[in-house]
């Protein structure tokens, strides 16, 4: 079965400071790959997608993440965040023929101080 | 883009009761949805797929009868957690899927109290 491992639980940065957030997957082919952010009682908003094709992906509020085949993985990063960046972050992978059904990560907490 | 409401986004139900959560999909016509639960500082569990017009597909240790979902048209999709048990407390969250994009659009949330 496939899995989504994100290995910091939580993560604290400087204001400004730079941004990489750790996501391996474990999958027998290229799965669709996800990052989505979410803020406290809220749901999730989506950063970025990687479906197939250049392997570094941008997306919204100064996000990209590089998909590494070789590796099994698709961290996310900012080169420098803002406080309102604090939120949780999650990895998603999608499966293809599967409707797109979503297996995600354990998340991590990013913490921003000023 | 794509909008996806829930509602209530907040519930509190005495034991025994039973409650609906609603899921609208609110400017494109959503073949499939999803349900999850979130329980707090955790990641998202996929509890359920539905598809317009047909029976929801459960995850494996769901509970197809406590948590009855019904997709009656391509905009509304309704999670009724029947029997509510404290237990049943949680953060749950919808996302609706159209044909085009192979991705999923989320909606806020609701969340669940049972005392």
């Amino acid at each position: 079965a496939q899995s989504v491992t994100q290995p910091d639980i939580h993560i604290t940065v400087s204001e400004g400071a730079s941004l990489e957030l750790r996501c391996n997957y474990s999958y027998g082919a290229t799965p669709y790959l996800f990052w989505y952010v979410q803020s406290p009682g809220q749901g999730l908003q989506l950063l970025l997608k990687y479906f197939s094709g250049d392997t570094l992906v941008q997306g919204i509020k100064g996000f990209e993440a590089e998909f590494k085949r070789s590796q099994s993985s698709f961290n996310l990063r900012k080169p420098s965040v803002h406080w309102s960046d604090a939120a949780e972050y999650f990895c998603a992978v999608g499966l293809t023929g599967t409707a797109s059904k979503l297996t995600f990560g354990t998340g991590t907490r990013l913490q921003v101080t000023l | 883009g794509a909008v996806v409401s829930q509602h209530p986004s907040r519930v509190i139900c005495k034991s025994g009761t039973s409650v609906k959560i609603e899921c609208r999909s609110l400017d494109f016509q959503a073949t499939t949805m999803f349900w999850y639960r979130q329980f707090p500082k955790k990641s998202l569990m996929l509890m359920a797929t539905s598809n317009e017009g047909s029976k929801a597909t459960y995850e494996q240790g769901v509970e197809k009868d406590k948590f009855l979902i019904n997709h009656a048209s391509l905009t509304l999709s309704t999670l009724t957690v029947t029997s509510a048990h404290p237990e049943d407390s949680s953060f749950y969250i919808c996302s609706a899927r159209d044909q085009g994009p192979r991705e999923q659009y989320f909606g806020p949330g609701t969340r669940l109290t049972v005392t």
